[in-house]
């Protein structure tokens, strides 16, 4: 069965500091995708970012980095410089990989709460 | 291009009253899937579909859930005799075609509450 731990709840940081999310998953699965949605209070899940298992380089989108080490099964996210606008709730999401016309369900971590205050 | 859209954002009910939800999907989208979120949680998949065939269902969906999609567009989900445990957001996601790795992209959801 597939498994995603977002170990920290909630977290707290100033205005302009780093803050780095963690997601550890499980899977039986050789080939599989990593996504990671940002909730704002508004309620709507935003896409940010997909992996596919194949591809370990990390990747920087503006002040956004995302980590993957498939030898220990995670996928970090770090926030460089945050802002207000960055509280939001964050989740670690994984999808396997399936024959063409079958299902290919996210399975969630609970979410990190993240605040930036300013 | 307008995202995925849900009607209504928040519904009150009160116990044993069947509510029904509307999703539309992404223009031209192909899959469609349910999602609940409980407080505290992350969303749960209920169920999904390819244009308008079920493909699948979550044990979490009961037998007083039903979903339909009925021309391969816009998707409904009915609960009937509803329960302080349906109190919950419910999702709708949809991704662009027939590949499995595509990504499902989220509306805002609708808010049950039973009373």
């Amino acid at each position: 069965a597939q498994k995603v731990t977002q170990a920290q709840t909630e977290i707290s940081v100033v205005e302009k500091e780093d803050v780095t999310l963690d997601c550890v998953y499980e899977t039986r699965d050789t080939t599989y995708y990593l996504f990671w949605y940002k909730q704002p209070p508004s309620g709507e899940l935003v896409f940010l970012i997909r992996r596919n298992s194949f591809d370990e380089q990390n990747e920087i989108s503006g002040r956004y980095s995302w980590n993957f080490q498939k030898s220990t099964s995670s996928f970090n996210f770090t926030i460089t410089a945050s802002q207000v606008v960055d509280s939001a709730v964050y989740f670690c999401a994984l999808s396997d990989l399936k024959t063409t016309g079958a299902n290919s369900k996210l399975t969630f971590g609970k979410g990190i709460t993240l605040s930036v205050r300013p | 291009d307008t995202g995925v859209s849900q009607d209504p954002r928040h519904k009150i009910t009160k116990r044993g009253q069947n509510v029904t939800f509307r999703c539309d999907p992404i223009s031209e989208h192909n899959r469609l899937y349910w999602y609940r979120q409980t407080l505290g949680q992350g969303p749960e998949f209920l169920t999904y579909f390819q244009n308008e065939a079920q493909l699948e269902k979550s044990r979490l969906l009961s037998d007083r859930f039903s979903a339909e999609r009925p021309k391969g567009s816009f998707s409904t989900l009915e609960i009937q005799r509803t329960e302080q445990g349906d109190s919950a957001m419910y999702l709708c996601a949809s991704s662009p075609s027939r590949l499995s790795t595509d990504t499902q992209y989220f509306g805002p959801g609708t808010r049950l509450t039973v009373l």
